[in-house]
């Protein structure tokens, strides 16, 4: 099936530095989404993101939280400056309109 | 406010039981539902969808929704301990573009 690919798979970064999580969605859908799990747990929603706009955000979206997709490349997360909260696995998807498809997430650790 | 709830939280069934899953919206918005398997360690893979009231069957899957109580709910007949894993409902509404997740069900099931 379609397929969403993340790089890297795991990223290990001291508690102030910036990190981007990078997401190459399935090449015809529209909509892209990032959400944030924690330990196996919910699948909590961050920001989704249409035609070059964020649509929506939740409150885990903090200020320092950024998301982008240049001239149609990777769609992005940044975090600068990251926190010790912010350890987890980032889940990147997309869809063309109904149903996501998840890329299989990067685990950021934040020491 | 939650807008997707699942129960039970953790379920145990035997090899060969029937394992069955509940997710309530509390938004009136919502009118789509989707169910995601998650094994551990993994992303999270469409099982199945459901829009219109009654049953859809797949296999040994089986989803009903009643619109009116938004209520849909997964059964798993002749569990498999490969069915072992978090179980998450989605739900979202037409004509906007984003899907909320429960905090899932975590179904174990015993040889």
């Amino acid at each position: 099936g379609p397929k969403v690919l993340q790089i890297p798979s795991h990223q290990i970064i001291d508690m102030g530095q910036m990190v981007t999580l990078n997401c190459d969605p399935v090449s015809n859908h529209l909509y892209f989404y990032w959400y944030k799990q924690i330990l196996g747990q919910q699948m909590e929603f961050l920001v989704n993101f249409y035609n070059g706009k964020v649509m929506e955000k939740s409150k885990l979206f903090k200020d320092q939280f950024s998301v982008e997709r240049p001239d149609g490349s990777y769609f992005t997360l940044k975090i600068q400056p990251t926190a010790l909260e912010d350890s987890a696995v980032y889940f990147c998807a997309s869809s063309p309109r109904e149903r996501l498809f998840f890329g299989h997430g990067t685990k950021l650790s934040v020491l | 406010q939650q807008k997707v709830q699942q129960s039970p939280e953790s379920l145990i069934v035997p090899e060969g039981g029937m394992a069955s899953l509940n997710c309530t919206s509390s938004d009136r918005n919502v009118d789509y539902f989707w169910w995601y398997r998650q094994h551990s360690g993994k992303s999270p893979k469409m099982l199945m969808s459901i829009f219109s009231n009654g049953e859809k069957e797949e296999g040994r899957f089986t989803v009903h929704l009643n619109k009116a109580s938004l209520h849909t709910s997964l059964h798993i007949r002749d569990s498999q301990p490969s069915d072992s894993a978090l179980y998450l409902c989605a739900a979202s509404h037409t004509g906007y573009q984003n899907f909320y997740f429960g905090k899932g069900t975590s179904l174990t099931v015993i040889p």
